[in-house]
């Protein structure tokens, strides 16, 4: 079964520390990976794309890798700022379909 | 990036009744999809929309109890019918395949409250 699978659950970090979210997913032959962003209530904003030929994505302060042999990527977010709180989701496109499989996402909240 | 809306963004139904929501898109998109997010829960797909023919539904959806409608490339609705207090979600319309072809885009949600 093609599963995605997001540690930690919950992170809480203060203001200007630098920190990485991670997932990972059972089956290497991907299509691609996106991370998404949620604020409470609300709908999903696209973060970055990695194709699955990418080993890295990067705007702003945030920067996604891709290592398909380990089944793992990363985000990271440089110089957190309470803004940044939210809930991010990971979400793999599986070589057999155009469906996303979801990550049960990461809540992080950055305090002041 | 697709810019999609929602109709409505909210609503409080009673046990029994059905509600139909609207998702409309500001440019012509291949794949449209409709997703459900209950409570403290991560995304589940619902369904793909396709144009002109009967939806693809996933494993424990059924059409008569999440009609859904695509006359054109740029509009679907999602019906949530005979409605009970477990249908109680987010739901999002979510689309892919316009100008950035393999990035999907996800419309802002309707939070619906079965009572």
């Amino acid at each position: 079964k093609q599963e995605v699978t997001q540690i930690p659950a919950a992170l809480s970090v203060p203001e200007g520390e630098n920190l990485v979210l991670n997932c990972s997913f059972t089956d290497s032959a991907i299509y691609n990976l996106q991370w998404f962003r949620q604020d409470p209530g609300k709908g999903l904003t696209s973060l970055l794309l990695i194709q699955s030929s990418q080993r890295e994505q990067t705007s702003g302060r945030l920067n996604a890798s891709l290592d398909k042999s380990s089944g793992r990527s990363t985000l990271y977010i440089a110089a957190s700022q309470p803004g940044d709180s939210a809930t991010y989701l990971c979400a793999v496109r599986f070589n057999a379909g155009n469906m996303l499989t979801f990550g049960g996402g990461t809540r992080l909240m950055v305090k002041p | 990036s697709a810019v999609i809306s929602q109709k409505p963004s909210r609503d409080i139904c009673q046990r029994g009744t059905s509600l139909t929501i609207q998702c409309q898109v500001d440019s012509q998109v291949t794949m449209m999809f409709w997703y459900r997010q209950q409570p403290g829960q991560s995304l589940t797909l619902i369904a793909t929309a396709n144009q002109g023919s009967e939806a693809t539904y996933e494993s424990g959806f059924v059409i008569d109890k999440f009609p859904i409608s695509r006359p054109n490339l740029t509009f679907s609705t999602l019906t949530v019918s005979n409605m009970s207090p477990e249908d109680s979600s987010i739901y999002l319309c979510s689309v892919k395949g316009g100008s950035s072809y393999n990035e999907q885009f996800f419309g802002p949600g309707t939070r619906l409250t079965v009572l």
